[in-house]
């Protein structure tokens, strides 16, 4: 079946230590997106990629980082520089001609 | 910039009971719009889109949206809920035009609680 996988499902972080939180598609995508959702806040778009080895900042970037050296993978790094680091963190993404964008099952991410 | 406002956080409701889940936008140009449900600690899954044509759209598990240009809403609604409705439901907009960042702006998300 294709989808979205996202691993871990939980992880747990000491304040100072960096995360990479993995994403990987078998939908043949071109676009992958990455976005973080808050209690009562919606979902917030971090980083988003429409082809690979490039990328582009989204509305909420400081403290994130990311790659995309192979079209089916879009590794998410939350650095020590984010200030506040716990939440759910979906990856997404679509292909050309599509108009919605097909999700991943999420990582809860918690900073002890 | 487009925005999308969903005016309730939280939604009570009895089973078999209507539901109506309310989304405004605001956007200068079209846009398309979406429902996503999230079931707790899972990813968004598509209930339904509108792009154009009919302004009533049909999604899955039941559900319909009606697009009303002049009011810039896309209220979502259900005549008879059931228990495993119980879920966070986001309203989302992307515009038609931006066919680079192709991003969808959501809104803060309703949690739809059915009770028996």
């Amino acid at each position: 079946d294709g989808g979205i996988t996202q691993s871990p499902k939980y992880l747990f972080r000491k304040e100072g230590q960096n995360v990479t939180l993995s994403c990987e598609q078998n939908l043949n995508h071109d676009a992958m997106y990455w976005y973080r959702q808050d209690p009562g806040q919606g979902l917030r778009l971090i980083y988003y990629s429409q082809i690979v080895n490039d990328f582009q900042k989204g509305d909420i970037a400081e403290g994130y980082s990311v790659s995309r050296e192979k079209k089916e993978s879009f590794p998410l790094t939350v650095t020590s520089a984010q200030k506040n680091p716990t939440a759910f963190y979906l990856c997404a993404s679509t292909g050309m001609g599509l108009i919605e964008q097909f999700f991943g099952p999420g990582t809860r991410l918690t900073v002890l | 910039a487009q925005s999308v406002t969903q005016l309730d956080s939280q939604v009570p409701v009895f089973e078999e009971a209507p539901v109506e889940l309310r989304c405004n936008y605001s956007s200068s140009v079209s846009v398309y719009l979406f429902w996503y449900v999230q079931y707790p600690n899972q990813g968004l899954q598509l209930l339904l889109k509108y792009l154009s044509g009919s302004t009533l759209v049909k999604g899955i598990n039941g559900f319909e949206a009606e697009f009303n240009k002049s009011q810039t809403s896309f209220h979502l609604r259900k005549p008879s809920v059931h228990i495993s409705d119980t879920a966070e439901y986001f309203c989302a907009v992307r515009i038609p035009m931006d066919t680079g960042r192709r991003a969808l702006t959501f809104g803060s998300g309703t949690r739809l609680q059915v009770q028996p």
